[in-house]
């Protein structure tokens, strides 16, 4: 049971370069989410999805696409990079009983965009 | 705008020192605050707290909220450098997907 894992765990790119992050959850969650960090701003939402097949906007949706065609895996796209989007990129999933509290942390990639 | 405050932004104790780590919050349609203990990598969660007055603990960690202020507070006492973290707090909203505000976090040193 590894829980939540994310691919890469690293990652450079330049500026208009396109890359997929990958999120894989194997506790069945019906709930997955996509979070970005830096400093001075906390935790914030990007995407979210309630199931598979669904996905909706958070809180900084723009500039980049997701996909849930599996349960278990949600993808986060950037078409074209931006520097702005340097970021530690955390993907979290619960189950549809839990309470939002319960969410589980991947552990995290790290994005430069030069 | 929703915002979470915390305070301070950075702290460092001695071993065997007690410490409280501040949040305060301003939300609409608030929920439930929440506590996360972020070591390099992923948060993992704490405490969630709901109603206030009623502290929540675990081991040498509590937390209180108070509704009316519209802060919360953890403690920790007794700290070991294993408690060398970044605490982030959070509000989680009603209704919708429940939005979670995250605070930027307080980051705690404790140094031998």
């Amino acid at each position: 049971n590894a829980g939540v894992t994310q691919t890469p765990k690293f990652r450079v790119l330049k500026t208009g370069q396109s890359m997929t992050l990958l999120c894989a959850q194997d506790m069945n969650h019906e709930y997955m989410y996509w979070y970005r960090q830096d400093p001075g701003m906390g935790l914030r939402l990007i995407h979210y999805s309630v199931g598979e097949g669904t996905t909706a906007k958070g809180e900084v949706p723009d500039g980049y696409n997701v996909s849930r065609l599996k349960k278990q895996n949600f993808l986060l796209g950037l078409e074209s990079a931006a520097p702005s989007q340097t970021s530690v990129y955390f993907c979290a999933s619960r189950g549809l009983a839990g309470g939002v509290y319960e969410q589980y942390f991947g552990p995290g990639t790290r994005l430069t965009v030069t | 705008e929703d915002k979470v405050v915390q305070s301070p932004l950075s702290l460092v104790v001695h071993e065997g020192d007690t410490v409280t780590l501040n949040c305060s919050y301003e939300v609409t349609n608030f929920r439930s605050l929440l506590w996360y203990k972020q070591e390099k990598k992923a948060p993992t969660f704490l405490f969630m707290l709901t109603s206030s007055g009623i502290e929540k603990k675990s081991g040498r960690l509590s937390s209180i909220l108070d509704k009316k202020e519209l802060f919360s507070i953890l403690n920790i006492t007794a700290t070991q450098t294993g408690d060398s973290a970044v605490y982030l707090c959070a509000a989680v909203l009603s209704g919708g997907y429940q939005k979670v505000t995250f605070g930027i976090g307080t980051k705690l040193q404790v140094i031998p």
